[in-house]
């Protein structure tokens, strides 16, 4: 059963600073990988798409990458500002069937502080 | 842009009514997907439709049913409310990408519903 871990729950850092936020999954058979932004009352807003055949994508200060091997991806934001302030998900296309389900991270919590 | 609009952003409701969740999307996407979001158990799938009137179950489907009588619209109905269903009901849409690689899903801002 494919599972998907984001670590850490929670992070907060300065204004300015480079960040990483990681997705694990156990199930290296997936269509796609899909990264999600969430403010707070609101629902989710897609940031960035990877194709299984894909490596990376990028997004103006963001850039995810893909290693299906191992089981992981990351989601890299350069110069990070308050307004990045926000629940980051990453979630998965189940590659059991060809329908776009998905199975969702329970997200990492961004703070950026000024 | 992709417009997914739920049409109530709040609902309260009691115990044992018929409750409908209505979701409406504006870019011709063959699927559609229901989702509750709780604190500590994350997204999980309710139901998805890929055509219209064509559904299949998600993760937890006990104690709803849905409708899809048109592509733009993809109803959740819940038969007969309880409490362990007050949550956030999120709605989503994609088209299929080809060669199996999926566009991205887009989400409404969800319907926040409690049930008392």
């Amino acid at each position: 059963k494919q599972e998907v871990t984001q670590i850490p729950a929670a992070l907060s850092v300065p204004e300015g600073e480079n960040l990483v936020l990681n997705c694990s999954f156990t199930d290296s058979a997936i269509y796609n990988l899909q990264w999600f932004r969430q403010d707070p009352g609101k629902g989710l807003t897609s940031l960035l798409l990877i194709q299984s055949s894909q490596r990376e994508q990028t997004s103006g200060r963001l850039n995810a990458s893909l290693d299906k091997s191992s089981g992981r991806s990351t989601l890299y934001i350069a110069a990070s500002q308050p307004g990045d302030s926000a629940t980051y998900l990453c979630a998965v296309n189940r590659g059991s069937s060809n329908t776009g389900k998905l199975i969702f991270g329970q997200g990492t919590t961004l703070q950026v502080k000024p | 842009d992709v417009k997914v609009t739920q049409s109530s952003r709040y609902l309260v409701k009691r115990t044992g009514e018929k409750v409908f969740l209505e979701c409406v999307q504006d870019m011709d996407h063959e699927n559609m997907f229901w989702y509750r979001q709780d604190p500590g158990l994350g997204l999980r799938l309710i139901y998805f439709s890929y055509d219209v009137k064509m559904k299949e179950k998600g993760d937890i489907p006990e104690g709803y049913s849905v409708s899809r009588e048109k592509k733009e619209r993809f109803s959740l109905i819940l038969e007969s409310a309880s409490t362990n269903q007050t949550s956030m009901y999120l709605c989503a849409s994609s088209s299929p990408g080809v060669r199996g690689g999926h566009q991205p899903q887009h989400f409404g801002d969800g319907t926040r519903l409690s049930i008392l």
